[in-house]
């Protein structure tokens, strides 16, 4: 069974510095996609960026981009130039190619400081 | 309205209530999900609907009973609930065809149930 794992419950970050949330997972699985999903208090769950196992080059979307280490099976997101609006709870989730099954981690609670 | 919408927002029940929890989505998408999200806990996979065919029923005991009477409409029937069923119950949809695209969940506000 596939594992996500996010080793950081709580983060902070000032305003417009960068800051990087940690997420590990465990498959036997060689092909697989990645997402990091963002849950503002207003309790949507919001996608934020999503990376397929089979790309070398890390996916970046605007201020988020990812670090994949497919041989450590570690997907960091990075957000640049950090905003308030990007204080939300953080989710680290894992897919395989077939199936419907989405698989999530913990969770990281991240507090954008003014 | 487009996107996912889930009602009501918030439910109050005691352990011998029925009630219902309402999805609806407007974006076309041909399965459609329930997950449970309890305090520090990881997002728990209860129903998987394709095509309004149940594909996954995740274990969930009995008191919670699932229906998808078309593409764009789920609900969860509650019935005798405990109050370790309080959370947040969260309702998504995708498209189910292949590639990173497919199958990339939009999910509504969620209904926050408490029993007591």
């Amino acid at each position: 069974a596939q594992t996500v794992t996010q080793s950081q419950p709580e983060m902070s970050v000032q305003e417009a510095e960068t800051v990087t949330l940690s997420c590990t997972y465990d498959t036997s699985e060689n092909n697989y996609y990645l997402f990091w999903y963002k849950q503002p208090p207003s309790r949507q769950m919001i996608l934020v960026i999503r990376q397929e196992a089979y790309k070398q080059q890390n996916a970046t979307e605007n201020r988020f981009s990812v670090n994949f280490q497919k041989a450590a099976k570690s997907f960091s997101l990075k957000i640049s130039d950090s905003q308030l609006g990007d204080t939300a709870m953080y989710f680290c989730a894992f897919r395989e190619t077939s199936g419907s099954r989405l698989t999530f981690g913990e969770g990281t609670q991240l507090t954008v400081n003014p | 309205e487009t996107g996912v919408t889930q009602t009501p927002r918030h439910l109050v029940m005691g352990m011998t209530n029925k009630k219902s929890l309402k999805c609806e989505q407007h974006l076309g998408h041909n399965a459609m999900y329930w997950y449970k999200q309890s305090a520090k806990k990881p997002l728990e996979l209860m129903f998987v609907y394709s095509l309004e065919e149940r594909v996954e029923n995740n274990s969930v005991p009995s008191r919670f009973s699932p229906e998808c009477p078309n593409s764009s409409h789920l609900f969860l029937h509650l019935h005798t609930l405990q109050p370790e069923d309080s959370a947040l119950y969260l309702c998504a949809s995708s498209h189910l065809t292949g590639g990173a695209g497919a199958n990339v969940l939009t999910f509504g506000a969620g209904s926050r149930l408490t029993v007591l």
